[in-house]
């Protein structure tokens, strides 16, 4: 099993460039989630999905968009690139929320806005 | 009050000390607990669960105390492997989010 893989590793961008961040798991998980880090903020919830086809918003959706037309993809929108989504994402999926089973992450993606 | 709060250190040990460090959360109806690590520039990795009073693992040994609504983690005999930022996590938002506290650094020095 590769476990989550994301794509891409980096990603440079300029304000109101679109772009699409990668997310995939093959080890058929319900729950997947996409994340952001900044410094001193910790990992804020921004999508997540409790499985094919659904999809909620978590603590700043602003700027992002998500689909899950199937159980293993769970692509991320930038439908117009700001200098404020500058950060680190990682994607991260559990088999089901109902299991306490713990989050597996992809390695992340570094993107910067210019 | 924050959903979970964390002290941000940096905690800065003497290789060999025990640390604790302690997460505080606002939901009392979660029920179980996680604390991951992350290396610097890496991704969450899961280093323990607390589902009741608490759990061990070797060096590593978490608490919970449902009373005061905080989770801790103890570290004993640090190794400098050990440095890395040190998350907890809780269920939020009926057990569907899992919200990251900012994170208790950690520096094990000789």
């Amino acid at each position: 099993n590769a476990g989550v893989t994301q794509t891409p590793k980096f990603q440079v961008l300029k304000t109101g460039q679109s772009m699409t961040l990668q997310c995939a798991q093959d080890m058929n998980h319900e729950y997947m989630s996409w994340y952001r880090q900044d410094p001193g903020m910790g990992l804020r919830l921004i999508h997540y999905s409790v499985g094919a086809g659904i999809t909620d918003q978590g603590e700043v959706p602003n700027g992002y968009n998500v689909s899950r037309s199937t159980t293993e993809d769970f692509p991320l929108r930038l439908l117009s690139a700001a200098p404020s989504q500058t950060s680190v994402y990682f994607c991260a999926s559990i088999r089901d929320r109902g299991s306490n089973s713990p989050l597996h992450f992809g390695n992340g993606t570094r993107l910067t806005v210019t | 009050r924050k959903e979970v709060e964390q002290d941000p250190g940096p905690f800065n040990v003497p290789e060999g000390a025990t640390v604790a460090f302690n997460c505080t959360y606002s939901n009392s109806a979660s029920q179980s607990f996680f604390w991951y690590r992350q290396d610097c520039r890496k991704e969450p990795k899961l280093l323990m669960s607390v589902y009741s009073s608490g759990n061990e693992d070797g060096r590593f040994t978490a608490q919970l105390n449902r009373a005061s609504q905080y989770i801790s983690l103890l570290i004993r005999d640090s190794k400098l492997s050990d440095s890395a930022t040190y998350l907890c996590v809780v269920p939020t938002g009926g057990g569907n989010k899992l919200t990251f506290g900012t994170g208790t650094q950690l520096k094990v020095e000789l």
